[in-house]
């Protein structure tokens, strides 16, 4: 596609339920990063893969958290067992590391509202 | 630890005038600097990158500044528009599509 897809748009789940968090980078690039939104506050960096290295995790708030990138595309974000504080919106972006300005390109994120 | 601080939480100013948002920034020494606008609802979008041996930066309407003594970056925009508001957020940057570091963001009002 031509931007960063993300599904769902809206994910409303009870508290300690599973949920799975979707990104389709855009094509080629070989950077991407998940960041989480809480209302009205900054982002905050959560993980960064980069092509076949080893991600950076360290942005991971707590082992509920996991996230895999497969195949070098596709990423899922997976939050285990949630709790309220959970809620948040969660953004994805992708970057080209040929294009070399670091700009991240953002989808429009995932809405989780844990009850 | 790292820490960046963008202006007061809100700026409402006059159609026409210009703004200026602040970007401070501690305990980091940033490859570069991007800033990033996001309107509600929606993902961030990049608006202008800066390196650290550049002073100024400008794209139309907007102007960055980067002061890596005073650790300090300003987002200008000049002939200011209703359609301008929106929350702007600046991040920093150690390497080439490396992890960037986000600030709280400024929301900005343009009042006609």
């Amino acid at each position: 596609g031509a931007g960063v897809s993300q599904s769902p748009s809206n994910k409303v789940t009870e508290k300690g339920k599973d949920v799975e968090l979707r990104c389709d980078p855009i094509s080629g690039h070989t950077a991407l990063y998940w960041y989480r939104q809480s209302l009205g506050q900054g982002l905050e960096f959560l993980i960064y893969f980069q092509g076949n290295s080893a991600p950076d995790k360290s942005g991971l708030p707590s082992d509920r958290f996991s996230a895999e990138r497969t195949g070098g595309s596709v990423s899922t974000l997976t939050i285990q067992r949630t709790q309220q504080e959970d809620s948040a919106v969660y953004l994805c972006a992708s970057s080209s590391t040929s294009e070399g300005t670091g700009e991240l390109f953002f989808g429009e994120g995932s809405r989780l509202t844990v009850l | 630890s790292q820490k960046i601080e963008q202006n007061s939480e809100a700026l409402n100013i006059q159609e026409g005038k210009t703004a200026t948002l602040t970007c401070n920034y501690t305990n980091y020494s940033p490859a570069y600097l991007q800033w990033y606008r996001q309107d509600p609802g929606r993902g961030p979008v990049f608006l202008l990158l800066i390196r650290e041996n550049e002073k100024e930066k400008r794209k139309e309407r907007l102007k960055v500044t980067f002061d890596t003594t005073l650790k300090q970056s300003l987002f200008h925009i000049t002939a200011s528009q209703p359609a301008d508001s929106a929350t702007y957020l600046c991040a920093l940057g150690n390497t080439n599509a490396g992890k960037s570091t986000f600030g709280d963001g400024t929301t900005l009002t343009v009042k006609p």
